[in-house]
């Protein structure tokens, strides 16, 4: 079974920091890194879906960053804000016939 | 703008019961999942599906079934629920296998 690992696990950081988190996934038969942004009582939704190395994408206050040949992926929120609390989620997909592999989440707080 | 649309939101079950959960989409996607939501893991595959009339095995399988008759509809079956089925289900819609996922709002299952 592929391993996606995400760091921290949970982030308590006040209005108007940055903050960063990881996303670890294996770099070999690399095909795609999905990030979602769960809020609390809502479904996932979809933020960014990277598929080359060196990809950075951009919505916002919100960036990745995606390295596939050491297999990592960097979500960046710039100025946080009291509704970026949610739980990020990255996903991995292995191969053109793979499913997502979801990463266990990193768990974002951001207090007024 | 439907998307997609889980039934129910809430369900209790007794030790031994079976029930469907209804999933549909109004997108015209080739690619359907389900997913569950365990305290402390991922989001983990139970079911998928690449097109009408063909289903294939996720990563927790085990006490579920599913059929998918039509293209809109994905519904998941419990054939006789147990304690370790308590958990949130989560089914989602791709374009395509491995695709962004768009997901239902999820159902809350507890089995007492």
């Amino acid at each position: 079974i592929l391993n996606v690992e995400q760091s921290p696990q949970s982030l308590h950081v006040q209005e108007g920091d940055s903050t960063n988190f990881t996303c670890s996934f294996p770099s070999s038969n690399f095909y795609a890194l999905h990030w979602y942004r769960w809020e609390t009582a809502k479904s996932p939704e979809a933020l960014f879906v990277m598929t080359l190395n060196g990809d950075e994408k951009k919505k916002g206050r919100i960036s990745a960053t995606l390295n596939t040949k050491e297999g990592y992926s960097y979500l960046y929120i710039k100025g946080s804000q009291p509704e970026d609390s949610a739980t990020y989620l990255c996903a991995f997909r292995e191969g053109s016939q793979g499913n997502l592999i979801f990463g266990k989440g990193t768990k974002l707080s951001v207090k007024p | 703008n439907a998307g997609v649309t889980q039934t129910p939101k809430f369900q209790v079950l007794k030790t031994g019961q079976s029930m469907t959960l209804q999933c549909a989409q109004d997108m015209n996607h080739e690619y359907m999942s389900w997913y569950r939501q365990d305290p402390g893991m991922g989001l983990r595959l139970i079911h998928y599906s690449v097109g009408a009339g063909i289903t294939d095995q996720g990563e927790v399988p085990n006490g579920y079934n599913v059929s998918r008759s039509t293209t809109e509809d994905f519904p998941l079956r419990l054939l006789s629920a147990a304690p370790s089925q308590t958990s949130v289900y989560f089914c989602a819609s791709s374009p395509r296998q491995g695709s962004e996922a768009f997901f239902g709002q999820g159902t809350r299952l507890t089995v007492v």
